[in-house]
């Protein structure tokens, strides 16, 4: 069984500085790594994945997650948030393979950046 | 290209009353279906997956039902609602569970 822990329900953070939000899992086998952003009242957008090769992966608006393995933890960062990046932000692992692979789901990071 | 459809987008129903989520998926062939249930604070609780055509699999023991009546469609079901089933909805599809897409969300209120 897999479990997904995300420490921080609310990250709060002015314009322009850093953030990181945590996500650390637990699993028996190896698993592909998941990134999904909510906003309000929509469906779960895919932000980034790891599903092998190099262990730091980029979305096309500036986050950056990296998986490390030993420590299994595969957090988000972003050097410089903007107001837009405001949203909830989902940890998900899956077990690799199989036809019936599920997606577990950390219980969210909502992230507030303010001016 | 795949595309997702949930419907409705807003659901208020009243207790004891009957349920019926439609999701249907386009452009892709033998997907993975999951009905999730997003509560506050709790994060995304898988309720239910299908590998194929009449295979449901269920996580939680619940007041709801799933169906597979055919390959791109899933529908998630309640003969009687209680107000424990509030909450928002969502369907997603996948293949071979690489990556997860999702609908835009069935926000169900039942009062």
């Amino acid at each position: 069984a897999q479990s997904v822990t995300q420490l921080d329900s609310q990250v709060p953070v002015f314009e322009e500085a850093p953030v990181e939000l945590r996500c650390n899992y637990s699993s028996s086998v190896s698993v592909y790594l998941f990134w999904y952003v909510q906003y309000p009242n929509q469906g779960l957008q895919l932000l980034l994945k790891y599903l092998s090769g190099s262990t730091l992966v980029e979305s096309i608006n500036g986050f950056e997650a990296e998986f490390n393995k030993s420590q299994t933890s595969f957090h988000l960062r972003k050097p410089s948030v903007h107001i837009s990046d405001t949203a909830e932000y989902f940890c998900a692992v899956s077990d690799r393979g199989g036809t019936a692979s599920k997606l577990t789901f950390g219980t969210g990071t909502r992230l507030q950046v303010t001016l | 290209s795949q595309t997702i459809h949930q419907w409705p987008a807003t659901l208020v129903q009243p207790v004891g009353s009957p349920l019926s989520l439609e999701c249907t998926v386009e452009g892709t062939s033998n997907p993975n279906l999951y009905w999730y249930r997003q509560a506050a604070g709790r994060g995304l609780q898988l309720l239910f997956y299908s590998v194929g055509i009449g295979q449901i699999s269920s996580e939680v023991p619940q007041n709801l039902s799933a169906s597979r009546p055919q390959d791109r469609q899933f529908i998630l079901s309640s003969k009687k609602l209680l107000l424990s089933d509030s909450g928002f909805y969502l369907c997603a599809w996948s293949v071979l569970g690489v990556e997860a897409f999702f609908g835009q969300g069935t926000r169900l209120t039942v009062v």
